[in-house]
């Protein structure tokens, strides 16, 4: 499988809200309601931060909600915080029991 | 409260054997709600899943088309971990590795809630 497309970098000031965008295809994003969002700061493991498409896990701020249309999911930060300064990388189920990622999105804090 | 440690060397030859290990505390690798995976990263392939294990009654194994012909994961009940095992290894295969596991009971089966720590490879001669 491909891997699911974001944007390199995405940025805004604190208080702003700001939104990452994931295409991927009808094989994936477009067929199953299984998308993922992880954050990953430097030298440290991805942290799931929502699951199935909209469901956040025990722990995350609700500052972070996630949406799906089409082949597209989108992960919108808001209330945006310097701690929120990370990568962030989409996964989605790909059927036949796999598993696809994203090329990640770099989000700064200005 | 689920902890994955993962072990295992962090230089091998190109043609050799990758092989690392993650230990389980807080769960049980034959649990019939969870699953087991291996996820690299690298900086030309990004997030790469790469397989799992998991046990329903009986042990299954599922593995990313890009590298089904060389990989196996095992677990290992007596010591509550499991394995990945990477063959005919190039440079191409240096990357950080991780073990993860789903949430299937109160979760998700399709997400990843818990990561080990990463071991980063490198192949090289």
């Amino acid at each position: 499988q491909s891997a699911l497309t974001q944007p390199r970098s995405v940025s805004g000031s604190p208080g702003q809200s700001v939104t990452i965008s994931c295409t991927g295809t009808s094989s994936d994003i477009g067929s199953y309601n299984y998308v993922s969002w992880y954050q990953q700061r430097p030298g440290k493991a991805p942290k799931l931060m929502i699951y199935d498409v909209s469901k956040g896990p025990s722990g995350v701020p609700d500052r972070f909600s996630g949406s799906k249309s089409g082949s597209t999911a989108s992960l919108t930060i808001s209330g945006l915080q310097a701690e929120d300064e990370a990568d962030y990388y989409c996964c989605s189920y790909a059927g036949s029991y796999t598993w696809v990622f994203g090329g990640g999105t770099k989000v700064t804090v200005l | 409260q689920v902890q994955l440690q993962q072990s295992g060397p962090g230089l091998v030859k190109p043609s050799q054997t990758l092989s690392l290990t993650c230990a389980i505390s807080g769960d049980s690798v034959s649990s019939n709600s969870a699953a087991w995976s291996w996820i690299r990263q690298s900086p030309s392939r990004g997030l790469e899943w790469l397989g799992r294990t998991y046990y329903r009654s009986k042990w299954y194994n599922d593995y990313a088309v890009s590298v089904k012909s060389r990989i196996t994961i095992n677990p290992d009940t007596s010591k509550n971990q499991f394995s990945l095992q990477l063959n005919s290894v190039t440079p191409e295969d240096t990357a950080v590795y991780f073990c993860a596991r789903d949430n299937c009971n109160v979760g998700s089966c399709y997400a990843f809630f818990y990561w080990g720590q990463g071991t980063l490879v490198t192949v090289s001669s």
